[in-house]
């Protein structure tokens, strides 16, 4: 079956520092790959997302390259804010399968400091 | 437009009762999900639906989950006879098409159950 594997927080960085969150997946068919971000006392939203290999997701600041051969999909963001505290979620659906039901990593808790 | 609304966005019930969550998803799309978020079990998938087709019930935990859909409108999860570990965050989402294709889901905010 389907599995996301990602690092466990919490990550407590200072501001402006390098943040890397690391992301793994199994998939029997080819996935599409996410991150999902939950700030404090808010939904789910969606961040980024990749379709297909090599692709490249991005949004403010954040960056994650889909790496079929390493099956990875590891979040960046070069310069961190306090306003990016929150937990993020590494997800992947299975589009040969009807539905493109999520299966989520354990999410991973940031905390930026001043 | 309007986001993914849920309601109650609380539910305080004692445990042996009946429980009714409510999604409303964006107007257009299709598909539509329920999952759950719990400090033991992350964020697990329940229940999909897409159109008119049969759900797809294989992450309801046990026969006193279910849920139902009209068309492509409001869903309702309902828990039967409550137990403690039913406590958790239910989280509805949307997509506008569902399947085969790579799509996006928005999610709403969530209703937190907490089950005495």
């Amino acid at each position: 079956g389907n599995s996301v594997t990602q690092m466990e927080g919490p990550v407590t960085l200072s501001e402006e520092a390098f943040l890397t969150i690391n992301c793994t997946y199994t998939a029997t068919g080819y996935p599409s790959l996410f991150w999902y971000v939950q700030y404090p006392g808010e939904g789910l939203q969606l961040l980024l997302k990749a379709t297909k290999a090599d692709d490249k997701g991005s949004n403010k600041g954040f960056e994650a390259t889909y790496r079929k051969e390493t099956t990875s999909f590891h979040l960046e963001k070069g310069s961190v804010q306090v306003s990016d505290s929150a937990v993020y979620f590494c997800a992947l659906s299975d589009t040969e399968a009807a539905g493109n039901k999520l299966t989520f990593g354990g999410g991973t808790r940031v905390l930026v400091k001043p | 437009g309007a986001g993914v609304s849920q309601s109650p966005s609380n539910k305080v019930t004692e445990k042996g009762k009946d429980v009714e969550l409510r999604c409303d998803p964006i107007s257009g799309h299709t598909a539509l999900y329920w999952y759950r978020q719990s400090l033991g079990q992350g964020l697990e998938f329940l229940i999909y639906f897409q159109g008119n087709s049969a759900p797809d019930k294989s992450g309801l935990p046990s026969d006193r989950f279910s849920a139902e859909r009209t068309g492509e409108s409001v869903s309702t999860l309902t828990i039967q006879r409550t137990q403690q570990e039913d406590s958790a965050v239910y989280l509805c989402a949307s997509s506008r098409y569902g399947t085969l294709v790579p799509d996006t889901q928005y999610f709403g905010p969530g209703t937190r159950l907490t089950v005495l």
